[in-house]
């Protein structure tokens, strides 16, 4: 049973550019959540989706957008990258009617801006 | 606003030592907590998870107590080995998921 997987591993990016990340979630599980983890910092909560929709959002700014499908993979995607957008991006799988009783992680896509 | 704090930061023992990680949360209205693992430069590893229900979760060499009156939760770790040298993670469920900062362990062989 294939946990969580996360595309591409590692990626490098010029500042204003525009990214794509892509999160396919754990067999059964239809909620998918990003987390930003600069370094030496705990995972930060970016946005959650369910239903094709997102949910609930953290202290991100519009930069950070994201979409789930139908099969209920995810799409982070972030514009105009700044330096500090430089972390690791987590994503996150749950399964909504059991009320998030355990979340199964992503390895992470590894984002460097230079 | 739900705030996590893990200490110590770092934490270096040697080889064998029983150890505890502390966590503490501010808003006692939590689903769950949960513990994890986390390899440099890689993903999250679940360790335990506690319902709100249950007091603590064992597997193996780890055990997680979870006190939500008063807002805490420690991480035991017995008989240490190099191999358990990672940064543990604590993270409390409102409704989504708030993580402390870690705290970075360094078994010493």
């Amino acid at each position: 049973d294939a946990g969580v997987t996360q595309s591409p591993t590692h990626l490098i990016k010029t500042r204003g550019q525009q990214v794509t990340l892509r999160c396919s979630p754990k067999s059964g599980h239809d909620t998918v959540s990003w987390y930003q983890q600069a370094l030496g910092q705990g995972p930060q909560f970016i946005f959650q989706y369910y239903e094709e929709e997102e949910r609930q959002r953290g202290n991100f700014p519009d930069r950070f957008s994201g979409h789930q499908f139908p099969n209920y993979s995810s799409e982070l995607n972030v514009n105009a990258l700044l330096l500090g957008d430089s972390a690791l991006y987590l994503c996150a799988s749950s399964q909504r009617d059991r009320g998030h009783r355990g979340y199964t992680f992503g390895s992470g896509t590894r984002l460097t801006v230079v | 606003k739900q705030e996590v704090t893990q200490i110590p930061a770092a934490l270096s023992v040697p080889e064998g030592e029983n150890l505890v990680l502390n966590c503490s949360f501010t808003d006692s209205a939590i689903y769950n907590l949960q513990w994890f693992r986390q390899d440099p430069g890689k993903g999250l590893t679940s360790l335990l998870l506690i319902q709100s229900s249950q007091r603590e979760q064992t597997s193996g060499r780890l055990n997680a107590s979870l006190d939500k009156s008063s807002g805490r939760s420690t991480l035991y770790i017995a008989a240490s080995q190099p191999g358990d040298s990672a940064t543990y993670l604590c993270a409390v469920y409102d409704d989504k998921i708030i993580f402390g900062k870690g705290t970075r362990l360094h078994i010493l062989p």
